[in-house]
């Protein structure tokens, strides 16, 4: 299918492990958004890629937390040393244009990460 | 602080009737504002976009209404069906340069549709 991606679906890290999540993005999307959504809430969001420019990432919780999108398409979020609070299911979105309100925002099915 | 309130986090009609979900919001000056269907373990899915300077959109059985007076949206599913039982989700979008990408969502309403 043409959907965004994301693996791996379910990841279990013990307290303190590192973890990367990936997002393979719809092709030629320019804009992708990682959120995090804890249970029974909506999605927080956390950064927003410009091709490969960060261009927001005022909702990164803590510095543990790290986003990258080196060539405009793949990106990978990265939590160090993980804590049980982390514990959420991420989810990356794209959209096909510059954030200006009239586009949608496609979303893939995320990775539920649990933090023991 | 900024706030966004669904009114309740579940709600559930009879088939046939029009599910209505409420969002508000305070201390806050969206953009436009989108609805979002979730079922469970999926990510949203895209409904409807409304902006500031809308009053109302429709798409097929599906109405949304912008108030910006009240600070309000209205989503309505006419003719309901059991297959729209999710949880909907609304997310407002920002004026502020650079932020305009930053969605803001949400709770969400779980809908449940009995046949």
């Amino acid at each position: 299918g043409a959907g965004v991606s994301q693996s791996p679906r379910y990841k279990v890290a013990k307290r303190g492990q590192d973890v990367a999540l990936r997002c393979d993005p719809i092709s030629g999307h320019v804009s992708l958004f990682w959120y995090q959504q804890a249970l029974g809430q909506g999605p927080e969001f956390l950064t927003y890629f410009q091709n490969e420019a960060q261009l927001d990432k005022s909702g990164l919780p803590s510095d543990r937390f790290f986003a990258e999108r080196p060539e405009g398409s793949v990106s990978t979020l990265k939590i160090q040393r993980t804590q049980q609070e982390d514990s959420a299911v991420y989810l990356c979105a794209s959209s096909s244009r510059p954030p200006s309100g009239k586009e949608t925002q496609y979303f893939g099915p995320g990775t539920r990460l649990l933090v023991l | 602080s900024q706030k966004i309130e669904q009114n309740s986090e579940a709600l559930n009609i009879q088939e046939g009737k029009t599910a209505t979900l409420t969002c508000n919001y305070t201390n806050y000056s969206p953009a436009y504002l989108q609805w979002y269907r979730q079922d469970p373990g999926r990510g949203p899915v895209f409904l409807l976009l409304i902006r500031e300077n809308e009053k109302e959109k429709r798409k097929e059985r599906l109405k949304v209404t912008f108030d910006t007076t009240l600070k309000q949206s209205l989503f309505h599913i006419t003719a309901s069906q059991p297959a729209d039982s999710a949880t909907y989700l609304c997310a407002l979008g920002r004026h502020e340069v650079g932020s305009q990408g930053n969605l803001i969502f949400g709770k969400g309403t779980k809908l449940s549709v009995k046949p």
